[in-house]
């Protein structure tokens, strides 16, 4: 059974600073991943998907990394800003399952 | 703005009642999945619909069930409500690419 893990479960910066947020799975077997932050008490919002045959996406600050074969993903945020404070989560497709990681709640301080 | 629905927003059950969630699909997106998150837990997935036939489905029991209709709606059904029931169920659209799009949720307890 997929299992989706996230580190730091929270983390805390000044504003300014870069930061990496991790993922790991532990089923290769899987056809894309998602990045989604979510705010208190709300749905999620989409950042970046990374289908399995690609490397790393990229939207403006945010890029994010993917290699299946050690079962990690990356999500690089550059030049944090007080309103990047929310919980980040990844998910896996396996291919009409999908599994989410516990998030990283994150707060950048102004 | 995603463009996926949902309803209600809140609602209180008692246990043993049952319950129907509805979502409206983002226009053209042919798959809905449901989630259900507990307080401080990423969400687990539930079920998935394509083109009006579930397709997948997570560790949860028959009676958490669905329907998905021609016009992108859907709905969640959960009978014989249970106290660890309450959580935020939340229904995602999505397309060929399999990006998901959610809804802002609704939120569910059971005294």
């Amino acid at each position: 059974k997929q299992e989706v893990t996230q580190i730091p479960a929270a983390l805390s910066v000044p504003e300014g600073e870069n930061l990496v947020l991790n993922c790991s799975f532990t089923d290769s077997a899987i056809y894309n991943l998602q990045w989604f932050r979510q705010d208190p008490g709300k749905g999620l919002t989409s950042l970046l998907l990374i289908q399995s045959s690609q490397r790393e996406q990229t939207s403006g600050r945010l890029n994010a990394s993917l290699d299946k074969s050690s079962g990690r993903s990356t999500l690089y945020i550059a030049a944090s800003q007080p309103g990047d404070s929310a919980t980040y989560l990844c998910a896996v497709d396996n291919f009409n399952k999908f599994y989410f990681g516990s998030g990283t709640k994150l707060n950048v301080k102004p | 703005e995603t463009g996926v629905t949902q309803s209600p927003t809140h609602l209180i059950k008692t246990r043993g009642q049952q319950v129907t969630l509805r979502c409206s699909s983002q226009s053209g997106h042919n798959t809905v999945s449901w989630y259900q998150q507990a307080l401080g837990q990423g969400p687990q997935f539930i079920f998935q619909y394509y083109r009006e036939e579930e397709n997948g489905r997570g560790n949860f029991p028959p009676r958490f069930s669905g329907l998905q209709f021609p016009n992108y709606s859907s709905e969640l059904n959960v009978n014989a409500l249970e106290l660890d029931d309450s959580a935020l169920y939340l229904c995602a659209s999505s397309i060929d690419t399999g990006e998901l799009f959610f809804g802002e949720g609704s939120r569910l307890t059971v005294l």
